[in-house]
């Protein structure tokens, strides 16, 4: 199994400051054959299902704010929100689909207003 | 435009069996497509339980040791997902969702389901 482990667990930042979250898998999750990485990131808010903000590592899914991207390659990824705005507060997720049909998410990272 | 809606019992019993039906709408399953079951226990992360091909070639995440059956009915436009010998470590929102290239681009609204005598 491809274990993906978030750091930090919990995170707050200022209001307009940049926010960042790490994701790192326990293999590579870069297809060599399409240079593609095949890692998506997930914003969560409370009493609702996630939803796909970055597909392929740094491909943002429409309508979701330029202020989020995803950046990393191989074993190591990053989520950056640029300015944080009082919506943003959410969980965040990385997930692999290296494994495609069988996927594994990050423990997740909390993200708060400081 | 997509949309998947779980439904089923919100409390089941220990040892008993859960299952749950995602009824799609906006897409026919027979076109294609993986179509997956999440879960998530109340305050916990995410875990993937199992996908399904409109084929009916499915998938399962190993940690949950075979209890898992997902299926399709191509005729109602609906997967279903069975979970054998429950315990509260079952409790959680179950979520359906359609994976498009790998990311999870759809999902359900989420349907909790508690396991408690």
């Amino acid at each position: 199994d491809i274990v993906m482990t978030q750091s930090p667990d919990s995170l707050a930042v200022s209001l307009g400051e940049r926010a960042t979250i790490n994701c790192k898998s326990s293999q590579s999750v870069l297809y060599n054959s399409n240079k593609k990485n095949y890692l998506a990131w997930y914003q969560q808010k409370p009493g609702q299902p996630p939803k796909l903000l970055i597909y392929w590592a740094s491909t943002r899914e429409s309508g979701v704010p330029d202020r989020f991207s995803g950046s990393g390659s191989g074993t190591d990824f990053t989520l950056t929100i640029s300015s944080l705005q009082a919506e943003d507060v959410a969980v965040y997720y990385c997930q692999q689909y290296y494994s495609t049909p069988m996927y594994t998410f990050g423990q997740g990272t909390k993200l708060e207003i400081k | 435009q997509v949309q998947l809606q779980e439904s089923g019992p919100g409390l089941v019993k220990p040892s008993e069996t859960l299952s749950l039906t995602c009824t799609v709408s906006g897409y026919s399953i027979s076109s294609g497509y993986y179509w997956g079951w999440v879960r998530q226990p109340p305050g916990k992360v995410l875990e993937w339980i199992g996908s399904i091909f409109h084929n009916g070639i499915t998938y399962y995440n190993p940690s949950l040791r075979s209890r898992a059956i997902i299926s399709v009915d191509t005729s109602k436009n609906q997967l279903s997902l069975n979970l054998i010998s429950v315990t509260a470590a079952d409790t959680a929102v179950y979520y359906c969702a359609r994976p498009d290239g790998g990311s999870f681009q759809y999902w359900g609204q989420g349907t909790l389901v508690t396991v408690s005598a």
